[in-house]
């Protein structure tokens, strides 16, 4: 049963231009929702995150959108660069299990130049 | 400031035979993590301890998987007797606490189990 859903295994796109990540999920109690940022031969680290009573968070050229009444989840770099390349996982959670973190599958940037 | 850490990096083994990881959280982190990764899939949980205590061990396979935490501290994660379904990177995470969805979980670099 995959709650979180990254149905794009993998992504390229033009150095300079908008990276767009999406994830799908199909727990309406999900509270709580993270993108990860994993680099080969390293454990994932955390990038950004979103709470379910909001519908955008920035940091930098990283931004997440929620949309509860599709159940997406998205990811937006803008501009890309090299060293954006990575797998990303979107995850999510609930307030009455924070901890048990449910990842995605992971899509697989490649920024060519 | 010391990140996870894990050991062994990689490891190769026969089906049936044992298998054990070893992992360092971060200093001070009360709440440890083992997932499981297997490839083309998502980090998936199989044990989180709070302190020395085990907080979910819902996913963790019993009859093969063990873990434990010493003193809070450094954990392992044994597999005996493994089969092939068992390659996979085995991950450690810790987060200074554990019970807020807040609470950044920090992940260690994994170590890959092959099962031949």
């Amino acid at each position: 049963d995959q709650q979180v859903k990254q149905n794009s295994p993998s992504l390229s796109v033009q150095e300079g231009r908008i990276s767009i990540l999406n994830c799908d999920y199909t727990n309406s109690m999900f509270d709580y929702f993270l993108w990860y940022k994993k680099y080969p031969a390293e454990g994932p680290t955390f990038l950004i995150s979103i709470s379910s009573i909001k519908d955008k968070n920035e940091d930098g050229r990283f931004t997440v959108f929620l949309n509860k009444s599709a159940n997406l989840l998205s990811l937006h770099i803008v501009p890309s660069q090299p060293g954006d390349s990575a797998v990303y996982f979107c995850a999510a959670n609930t307030y009455s299990s924070a901890s048990k973190i449910i990842f995605g599958s992971g899509t697989r940037l490649s920024i060519r130049p | 400031e010391a990140g996870v850490a894990q050991s062994p990096r990689y490891k190769i083994i026969e089906k049936r035979q044992s298998v054990a990881f070893w992992c360092n959280p971060i200093s001070g982190h009360a709440t440890l993590y083992w997932y499981q990764q297997i490839l083309g899939q998502g980090p998936k949980l199989l044990i989180q301890f709070q302190n020395n205590g085990v907080v979910d061990d819902s996913q963790l396979p019993k009859d093969r998987f063990s873990a434990e935490r010493l003193k809070g501290v450094d954990s392992t994660l044994k597999i005996q007797p493994a089969k092939l379904e068992d390659s996979a990177v085995y991950l450690c995470a810790s987060s200074p606490g554990g019970d807020r969805v807040t609470d950044t979980q920090y992940f260690g670099p994994g170590t890959r189990l092959t099962v031949l």
